[in-house]
């Protein structure tokens, strides 16, 4: 089956970039679609077909996706962005796969 | 505005069965793919199940084995998924969610926790 791998946590300031990867085997292939999750409640998607935002999301958020590697960016990180971010891909037309999930911590 | 609420959570014996229910408003249900996505506690996402819009494209995933039925009645806007031979590692906050339409997720339900323990 389709692997994708997220680092387990990213860390940074207020104010900073955070930039959150999706690797995958030809993952620039497909569409790679992001959710927010913060503790207690369910994910919210934040970017869909790589680089599109849902209404409502701020354009602090934004993906590119490319080569064995996606990538969700927060810039002008706030406090409250810290979450827990997930990738998610379809392996095949009725399998769609997630990423382990990146937490995010605004030090 | 769309709303989807789970119910139908709790607690289970191992072997047991469960049926949850998410309830679906705000939008034209039956004319979207439904999804079930699980949690365990502490874990990430795992897909579980999708329908299509009028039942005939049916997936699950793998590990489950056959022991997960999902049916959806677009007369009742509710989807369903029919739970047996639950097992420990079953235990998880199980979500619906909607199918925007090119297979990403949104918006989710609250989720309905289900734990099988002795």
């Amino acid at each position: 089956s389709y692997v994708v791998t997220q680092p387990p946590s990213v860390s940074v300031a207020p104010g900073q970039t955070a930039r959150i990867t999706c690797g995958g085997n030809n993952i620039g292939s497909k569409v790679v679609h992001w959710y927010q999750q913060k503790p207690g409640q369910a994910p919210v998607l934040v970017v869909y077909d790589d680089s599109d935002r849902p209404s409502g999301i701020p354009e602090r958020f934004s993906g590119s996706n490319s080569g064995n590697t996606a990538t969700l960016t927060i810039s002008r990180v706030e406090a409250g962005d810290e979450a827990e971010y997930y990738c998610q891909v379809w392996h095949s037309t009725d399998h769609p796969v997630f990423g382990g999930g990146t937490k995010v911590t605004v030090l | 505005d769309v709303q989807l609420v789970e119910s139908g959570g709790g607690l289970v014996k191992p072997g047991g069965s469960l049926r949850l229910s998410c309830a679906a408003s705000g939008f034209t249900f039956s004319r979207f793919t439904m999804h079930w996505v699980r949690q365990a506690p502490g874990k990430g996402l795992e897909w579980v199940s999708s329908i299509g819009s009028s039942s005939s494209s049916i997936s699950y995933a793998d590990s489950l084995k056959g022991r997960f039925t999902i049916s959806r009645d677009n007369a009742k806007n509710s989807l369903y998924l029919q739970m047996s031979n639950l097992r420990a590692e079953d235990t998880a906050v199980y979500y619906c969610a909607r199918d925007r339409g090119n297979g990403d997720f949104g918006p989710w339900g609250q989720g309905t926790l289900v734990t099988v323990s002795s």
